[in-house]
């Protein structure tokens, strides 16, 4: 059984970057395809990114090109998304998420608890 | 904008069936069976609940169940029950470069 523990919340200025890990028991991170969705307050869920082992290769959603770098730490079983040039839309709770294998189902079967990230001045 | 379409809320009173439908282009729903269905509880995490279109991971009730007509995809839940009261978020692949996308959600009411 996958489980995955996220990082504390965070409050951070416009401008600044965050970094949430998310941390997995159960399961070694080399075995997991491991992803990020999104919420923003009252709103809905947004992929942005994850590993796709077809291409060896982390792809991330147009829309965050450019500002989100997600990584891995394998000695530890830790995963991090990082977000750049935070604005205040960003201000959601992020969540890491999988579906228990190697491969890239297009589900998502098990979830961290989320991390509530805040930007304002 | 989100790109699939649902209804905003559906709701049902308790024993009843209802259908929550995700509407796509042959893009995503209509070009894979990588459908997926998810309950979110305020301030919980989501839960799977159907994948590829109609699948049900073990330990989901069969009273959920998916299916998938055209560029449509439909979750029903039969025999509602007070605990279904939440928010369900479709999902789907599509071959745009943005390669998973949900669903803008609909909140389930049970009367």
């Amino acid at each position: 059984q996958v489980q995955l523990v996220q990082s504390g919340a965070e409050v951070k200025k416009p401008g600044a970057s965050v970094k949430v890990s998310c941390k997995v028991s159960g399961y070694t991170l080399t075995e997991l395809s491991m992803h990020w969705v999104r919420q923003a307050p009252g709103k809905g869920l947004e992929w942005m990114g994850g590993f796709d082992p077809e291409d060896g290769e982390t792809i991330y959603a147009q829309k965050f090109q450019g500002r989100v770098t997600m990584t891995e730490d394998t000695s530890t079983d830790t995963a991090y998304m990082e977000l750049s040039s935070l604005r205040s839309e960003d201000t959601a709770v992020y969540y890491c998420a999988t579906d228990g294998g190697s491969g890239w189902t297009f589900r998502f079967d098990y979830w961290g608890q989320g991390t509530l990230v805040t930007v304002s001045s | 904008q989100s790109a699939l379409t649902q209804p905003a809320s559906v709701s049902g009173s308790p024993g009843q069936s209802i259908t929550i439908s995700c509407t796509g282009t042959s893009s995503d729903v209509g070009g894979y069976n990588y459908v997926s269905w998810y309950q979110q509880h305020p301030g919980k995490a989501p839960k799977l609940m159907i994948y590829d279109v109609s699948n049900r991971p073990s330990g989901v009730s069969n009273r959920f169940s998916g299916s998938k007509s055209g560029n449509t995809a439909s979750l029903t839940i039969s025999g509602l029950q007070a605990e279904d009261e939440a928010d369900y978020y479709c999902s789907s692949y599509t071959s745009s470069s943005t390669p998973l996308v949900f669903g803008g959600g609909t909140k389930l009411t049970v009367l």
